[in-house]
Order: structure tokens, then C-alpha cells, then sequence
């Protein structure tokens, strides 16, 4: 059963302080790596991909992969109460739309 | 751009009734199509995918079934719906294997 693992928190952290989000998944085959932001009652919307092992840095988000401990994880510098979300850690185990989530991680930003 | 849209966005239906989703997608030929469905307190659950018309593969067995009429549409139906079927369903397209989400349809059975 390939799986992918995830605190599902809520983590809580002051503004402008650093979230970290961690992910851990099953399948050593997996090649690339993907979190979505979901507000609630929307929809999930991808804010990074990650696909080679190491540091990946999008403005304030960095996604970190560690493929051979199968763990990514995702940091949110200077963390604004916007942020407040569910971030869902997705894998793709075969280069198509077809991945694997994460129950998600409930992130609360408090002013 | 790519535009996915999905409707209706919400609908309440009595158990028993059927049930269809209609999603499209724009500014793409041949997209990669997906149902995903997110239940209460669980994760996204992959129900079919299209690679292209008239080609759908289930990935869980259920109550529900998928249809793709048109290049850019994709359709989910059920001919009775069960409380179980209750969720937000999400309409994906995947370029090449980034997932992009339509708005969602959430569905309450009664």
C-alpha cells in the first residue's frame, strides 16, 4: 500500500515566525513531489514541486527532499495569517496526474 | 492559459437519485482527466482517470461511474446515490504530471 504520511496538526505559529510542514511516503520509486495550499472549502492549489533531491525556494515557501530517508517537507518564512491553511504533501509515483495525498496538515498563523 | 471548470458547485440530492457532474477544461488539447474525491476528515481518493475520449479507467470500485464525451469534458454520474457518496468532488487536469484542480462540487446526500 504505498502512503503517504502526514501530521494533521493544526500546527500553530506567530506571525512572521517560520512554519516547517513535514511529509514522509512509502514508495522509494516515487520521482517527483508536490504541495498543495487548501483553504477552507476551496479547492487545493499547487504552490510547489519538488523533483531532485535538496532544496527547492519559491519566495517565501522552500520545499526540501530527502529521498533517501522518503521524507519532503515544506518551510513558510515569515509566516502572515494568510497562510492559515491545510497544506496537502502529494507523490507522484509514475509521471502522471494520478498522486498520492496526504491527509494534509492544518496550519494556524496567529497575528 | 489552462482554465478547468466544474459545476454545479454545490447540490443537495436525496439518496437514491442520480447524479451528475460536468467539468471542462480550456486553453488545452487532450488533456490528461481527472475525478478525485475528498470525503470528511480524509485525503484526496483518485476515482477515474481519461487520457482521452471514450477512455476512462476506474480506480476504485463504487457506486459512481465517469464519462469523457468531448475532448475537454469530463462527466461523473451515479444512477443512485448512497449517503456514502457525500464529498467534495474535484474535476484535475495533469500537465505532464503536475495536477491542476477545477473549483469543486460539493455534494451533500440526504
Amino acid at each position: 500500500q504505498k502512503e503517504v504520511e502526514q501530521n494533521s496538526g493544526p500546527l500553530s505559529v506567530p506571525e512572521g515566525a517560520i512554519a516547517s510542514l513535514n511529509c514522509t511516503y512509502s514508495d522509494r520509486v516515487s520521482q517527483s513531489f508536490f504541495w498543495y495550499r487548501q483553504y477552507s472549502g476551496k479547492s487545493p492549489e499547487l504552490i510547489m514541486s519538488i523533483y531532485s533531491n535538496g532544496d527547492k525556494e519559491d519566495g517565501r515557501f522552500t520545499a526540501q527532499l530527502n529521498k533517501a530517508s522518503q521524507y519532503v517537507s515544506l518551510l513558510i518564512r515569515d509566516s502572515q495569517p494568510s497562510d492559515s491553511a491545510t497544506y496537502l504533501c502529494a507523490v507522484n509515483p509514475s509521471n502522471t496526474g494520478k498522486l498520492i495525498f496526504g491527509q494534509g496538515t492544518t496550519l494556524q498563523v496567529k497575528p | 492559459s489552462q482554465t478547468i471548470h466544474q459545476w454545479p458547485a454545490t447540490l443537495v440530492q436525496p439518496v437514491g437519485s442520480p447524479l451528475s457532474l460536468e467539468c471542462t477544461v480550456e486553453g488545452t488539447s487532450n488533456p490528461n482527466l481527472y475525478w478525485y474525491r475528498q470525503a470528511a476528515g480524509r485525503g484526496l481518493q483518485l476515482l477515474f482517470y481519461s487520457v482521452g475520449i471514450g477512455q476512462i479507467s476506474s480506480e476504485v470500485p463504487q457506486n459512481l461511474s465517469a464519462s469523457r464525451p468531448q475532448d475537454r469534458q469530463f462527466i461523473l454520474s451515479s444512477k443512485k446515490l448512497l449517503l456514502s457518496d457525500s464529498g467534495f468532488y474535484l474535476c484535475a487536469w495533469s500537465f505532464p504530471g503536475e495536477l491542476f484542480f477545477g473549483e469543486g462540487s460539493r455534494l451533500t446526500v440526504l
